[in-house]
């Protein structure tokens, strides 16, 4: 499964848009985008995933550049509850094993 | 169940003391995966499960540690002999089969401490 890149850590004030970036230019024909996010404590959420196409569901919007080398999970209104490490994850859907290959993702922090 | 559950939430065990972690998938879900995160990392893959197919094994680091699901719903983790490095959070997640469609619903996770 291919390698993602995230910042390791992203400020946003409330309110606004937080736009977190995820490059994965090593991404083959196959293999989905996927975004969860993990709040202290918890375990990981599930957010959003795509193939080539922009999605958009309750929680956000995932861009993905026409190449597939990079993409955008995009939260419109961040609140403080928000604040977490958000994962960007690559991972091919043919066989039986769809086990993710987590890095260290993204820290965001929503301040008031 | 609504959620995927974990039992217990916390453990504390002394160096080489056995250790059993459970967790409850959601009930039809025919995915269950074991991953575990140490301090400040990303999740560890462990082990993966799926319906009557043999799991794939590939990410235990060592033969201390073993799985199983019974009945395909309630799955155990088991550490043998434990050591200090074994520390960490220990999460489940399961999924429906079939395509790409799904994500994971992960379970709050049991927290390993091996004094």
């Amino acid at each position: 499964d291919a390698k993602t890149t995230q910042p390791p850590s992203m400020d946003c004030a409330e309110g606004r848009a937080a736009n977190l970036p995820c490059n994965h230019s090593t991404i083959s024909g196959n293999e989905y985008v996927y975004w969860y996010r993990q709040i202290h404590s918890q375990g990981p959420q599930y957010i959003i995933h795509g193939l080539k196409n922009n999605e958009t569901n309750e929680m956000a919007s995932l861009i993905i550049t026409e190449d597939r080398k990079s993409s955008t999970l995009i939260l419109p209104h961040a609140t403080l509850r928000d604040t977490a490490v958000y994962y960007c994850i690559v991972r091919r859907n043919a066989g039986n094993n769809r086990k993710l290959i987590w890095g260290l993702g993204t820290s965001l922090a929503v301040n008031p | 169940g609504a959620g995927v559950s974990q039992s217990p939430s916390n453990k504390v065990t002394e160096k080489g003391k056995d250790v059993e972690l459970r967790c409850d998938p959601i009930s039809g879900h025919t995915a269950l995966y074991w991953y575990r995160q140490s301090l400040g990392q990303g999740l560890e893959f462990l082990i993966y499960f799926q319906g009557n197919s043999a799991p794939d094994k590939s990410g235990l680091p060592s033969d201390r540690f073993s799985a199983e699901r019974t009945g395909g719903s309630v799955s155990t983790l088991t550490i043998q002999r434990t050591q200090q490095e074994d520390s960490a959070v220990y999460l489940c997640a399961s999924s429906p089969a079939g395509g790409p469609n799904y994500g994971y619903t992960f379970g709050s996770g049991t927290r390993l401490t091996v004094v």
